[in-house]
Order: C-alpha cells, then structure tokens, then sequence
C-alpha cells in the first residue's frame, strides 16, 4: 500500500526566514510521480510541482526548491526568504505511474509566516 | 491559464437531503476526478470517470454517491441522502491523460455543509 506522512503538523516562521517541509512516502512501486500542492486560507489546491521517480535533479523555482531522495523516500520542500504570503496549508501527494490519476495525499503541513 | 469550474462555493443542506454538486472541467479533457477534504483533513480520492464511466473509485465512494457527466460539459457528484460526515470540501479535478505524466487541474472547491 502507498503512504505519505507529512510529520510536520503545524510550522511558525517569522518573514525572511527559511523554511523545509518534510515529506517521507511509502511505495512498493518502482516508477511513481510526487507532488508538492499548496491550500491557501481561500481553500483551492494550487499545484507546485510534480517529479516522478527517475529524475532525482533537485529543483528550483524562485523561491522554491526541491529535495527528492529516493534513498530515504523524501521529497522535502524548502521556501527560501519566506513571506506572509507564504503561509498555507503544503500537501505532499503521491502517484503511481501506471494508476489514475489516484493522488494519495498527506496529512498536510499548516506553514505560518509571521509578520 | 484554463480552469476547472465548480458551483456552488458553499452548499448547506439537511441530513437526508439529496444534494447535486456541479464542475464544469477543462474543455479537451478526458479524465474528471471527485476528491474529499474533510475540515483539517487530508483530501481524499473519491472516484474517477473516463468514458462515461467510473474507472476507480475509493471505499468511501459507497451507493450513496454516483457521478454523471450529464452532457459534454458538466461533471456532477451526486449524494442521495446526505449525513452529517458528508460534510466536507469537495474538489473536483480534470486532466487530459490518465496518471501522473500530466498536470491535474483543481477546482476551487464546493464546501457542503450537512446539518
């Protein structure tokens, strides 16, 4: 079965500061796709990124990065010189590759940016 | 950049009511996907729909649910006697191909509120 545990429940930074969310996932599977999607207080999913299993380049976006390992099965995500607006709820998700478009998701991380 | 659209916002009902929630997905898409967030939750896959018909669905996707893409535009979910743990955010998604190798397109959501 596949799993992604998101052990951070709540995060509080202050502004400019940085900031890494952890994501560990559970999958038998070989070839897998990861996402990263953030719920502002509005409450859409915002896509952020998407990696599938045989690309382990590390990425950057603005502010953004990623740190995919599959040797601890982590996809950690890190905001760079954070800002208020910033903070949301980061879901980590889950696909297999020969699947629909089944996402599994975490439980989510709350990130406060504070002022 | 195209979206999915999804109506009502908030839809608030009685225990034991039948409730319609309505998505219009992006235009060329061919796969349409319900997903679940109850309050301070994980989301939830609920069902996907291809062809006309249901191609996966979750255990929690029992008889009181049903989808239906009643023309060539809309993509409803359907709860035929609604109780209190079916109150939740309900999304609804769309992509062009099935699995990961293609971004899912979220909707903003519909908050059903069952009382």
């Amino acid at each position: 079965a596949q799993k992604v545990t998101q052990a951070q429940t709540e995060i509080s930074v202050v502004e400019k500061e940085d900031v890494t969310l952890d994501c560990v996932y559970e999958t038998r599977d070989t070839t897998y796709y990861l996402f990263w999607y953030k719920q502002p207080p509005s409450g859409e999913l915002v896509f952020l990124i998407r990696r599938n299993s045989f690309d382990e380049q590390n990425e950057i976006s603005g502010r953004y990065s990623w740190n995919f390992q599959k040797s601890t099965s982590s996809f950690n995500f890190t905001i760079t010189a954070s800002q208020v607006v910033d903070s949301a709820v980061y879901f980590c998700a889950l696909i297999l590759m020969d699947s629909s478009y089944k996402l599994i998701f975490g439980s989510g991380t709350r990130l406060l940016v504070r002022p | 950049e195209p979206e999915v659209t999804q109506t009502p916002s908030h839809q608030v009902t009685q225990m034991g009511q039948e409730v319609i929630l309505r998505c219009v997905p992006i235009s060329n898409h061919l796969y349409f996907y319900w997903y679940r967030q109850i309050l301070g939750q994980k989301v939830e896959f609920l069902v996907s729909f291809y062809n006309n018909e249901i191609s996966e669905k979750s255990e929690i996707f029992d008889d009181q649910f049903s989808v239906e893409r009643p023309d060539g535009s809309n993509f409803t979910l359907k709860i035929r006697s609604t109780k209190l743990e079916d109150s939740a955010m309900y999304f609804c998604a769309s992509s062009g191909y099935s699995g990961g190798d293609e971004k899912l397109f979220f909707g903003s959501g519909t908050q059903l509120s069952v009382l």
